[in-house]
């Protein structure tokens, strides 16, 4: 079944830092790929999407490029800031059906002044 | 606020009772997930009605848990006969049904649910 692996462990960070978070995908056809951000006490929120080969996501300072060849969604900014600390998710859901999300198991990110 | 919003936010009960949780989505929102998170894992999908018809069961659905949406309005779902396995934050997520292409899902707060 569709599958979305994330790289192990919290991710910590000083501000203004470069951030990248790893995320690869295993799915049939061609699915749409997505990160959703969970800040503290809140709900998830959709944070950027990429529907198709070579789409670009951008959101907030946030991008993540859509890479068929290797079934990558890698989320990045460029210039990190305490507001950025939360939880990410990367996820994707089939183009066909009902568009329930598969989701990865998600990497905390810490912002440190 | 229209957003989708969850109810109760915590619940706490004993292995072996009952609980239900409710879900409001977004009101013109015919599309209605809920999903289940376990401490440091991602959410993971539990069941999908489109209106009030429930079309999709995920096998993570034990016979103990059952979810309506009668007319197609709020949500809830119950859990029979709670395991401390079923301790998690249940998450309900709602979105339009437009024929192709993704439907943005938003998200509510989520129900914490722990078992003693």
């Amino acid at each position: 079944g569709d599958s979305v692996t994330q790289m192990e462990g919290p991710v910590t960070l000083s501000e203004e830092a470069f951030l990248t978070i790893n995320c690869t995908y295993t799915a049939t056809g061609y699915p749409s790929l997505f990160w959703y951000v969970q800040y503290p006490g809140e709900g998830l929120q959709l944070l950027l999407k990429a529907t198709k080969a070579d789409d670009k996501g951008s959101n907030k300072g946030f991008e993540a490029t859509y890479r068929k060849e290797t079934t990558s969604f890698h989320l990045e900014k460029g210039s990190v800031q305490v507001s950025d600390s939360a939880v990410y998710f990367c996820a994707l859901t089939s183009y066909y059906g009902n568009n329930r999300l598969a989701f990865g198991k998600g990497n905390q990110v810490v912002v440190i002044p | 606020d229209t957003g989708v919003s969850q109810n109760p936010r915590h619940k706490i009960t004993k292995r072996g009772q009952n609980v239900t949780f409710r879900c409001d989505p977004i009101s013109e929102h015919n599309r209605l997930y809920w999903y289940r998170q376990t401490l440091g894992q991602g959410p993971e999908f539990l069941t999908y009605f489109q209106n009030e018809a429930q079309l999709e069961k995920s096998r993570l659905l034990s016979d103990r848990f059952s979810a309506e949406r009668p007319k197609g309005s709020f949500s809830t779902l119950e859990i029979q006969r709670t395991e401390q396995g079923d301790s998690a934050m249940y998450l309900c997520a709602s979105s339009r049904g437009e024929a192709s292409g993704y439907n943005e899902q938003f998200f509510g707060p989520g129900t914490r649910l722990t078992v003693l």
